[in-house]
């Protein structure tokens, strides 16, 4: 699996959209972008994938750019409940490659009142 | 409908000593992962099941972990013995097939002393 980038922490403002960038400029053209994440104390959490174009459902919204070499995850109004690590993955669906997530350290997101 | 079941939710051992988690899966779910994660860092792949076949055990240390899924299942993951590095977080997920998202259960902290 291609390795990603993430910045190690963000702040943002509760009922603020909270925007966490994604750097994955090795990926390939059968790798999809996944983003889970882990809440203290518990497991982490799938939140949304993607393969090229832009996906959202009701938790968020994924923004994949042209070359897919980066992504943004959009929390559209950031709550406190939303402070948790934030991981971008790329994975392979079937075939070639590891088929488990491979994590990175993820993104700190800290939601301030 | 219940998620991912993992007990016990913390384990205190003497170094040296066995230790067993055991996790139950979502009904229906196909796959199954343990997961270790230590303080800091994200979670790593230990082994991945297929029904009751272990498909990925490339990063499980086999001269004292060991794994199993009777009946495709339920699954347990065994220390022995156990070393103070093996202290962390297990976490168990599990999917309805390979390429579905995967739920994860809250983990079972270990400590060694």
């Amino acid at each position: 699996d291609a390795k990603t980038t993430q910045p190690p922490s963000m702040d943002c403002a509760e009922g603020r959209a909270a925007n966490l960038p994604c750097n994955h400029s090795t990926i390939s053209g059968n790798e999809y972008v996944y983003w889970y994440r882990q809440i203290h104390s518990q497991g982490p959490q799938y939140i949304i994938h993607g393969l090229k174009n832009n996906e959202t459902n009701e938790m968020a919204s994924l923004i994949i750019t042209e070359d897919r070499k980066s992504s943004t995850l959009i929390l559209p109004h950031a709550t406190l409940r939303d402070t948790a690590v934030y991981y971008c993955i790329v994975r392979i669906l079937s075939g070639g490659g590891a088929d488990g997530l491979t994590f990175g350290k993820g993104t700190h997101l800290i939601i301030q009142p | 409908e219940a998620g991912v079941v993992q007990s016990p939710r913390y384990k205190i051992i003497e170094k040296k000593q066995p230790v067993a988690f055991w996790c139950n899966p979502i009904s229906g779910h196909n796959t199954l992962y343990w997961y270790l994660q230590n303080l800091g860092q994200g979670p790593e792949l230990l082994i991945r099941y297929e029904n009751e076949e272990a498909v990925d055990d490339s990063q499980l240390p086999k001269d004292r972990f060991s794994a199993e899924r009777l009946k495709g299942v339920d699954s347990t993951l065994k220390i022995q013995p156990a070393e103070l590095g093996d202290s962390a977080v297990y976490l168990c997920a599990s999917s309805w097939h390979r390429d579905t998202e995967a739920f994860f259960g809250q983990g079972t902290r270990l400590t060694v002393v």
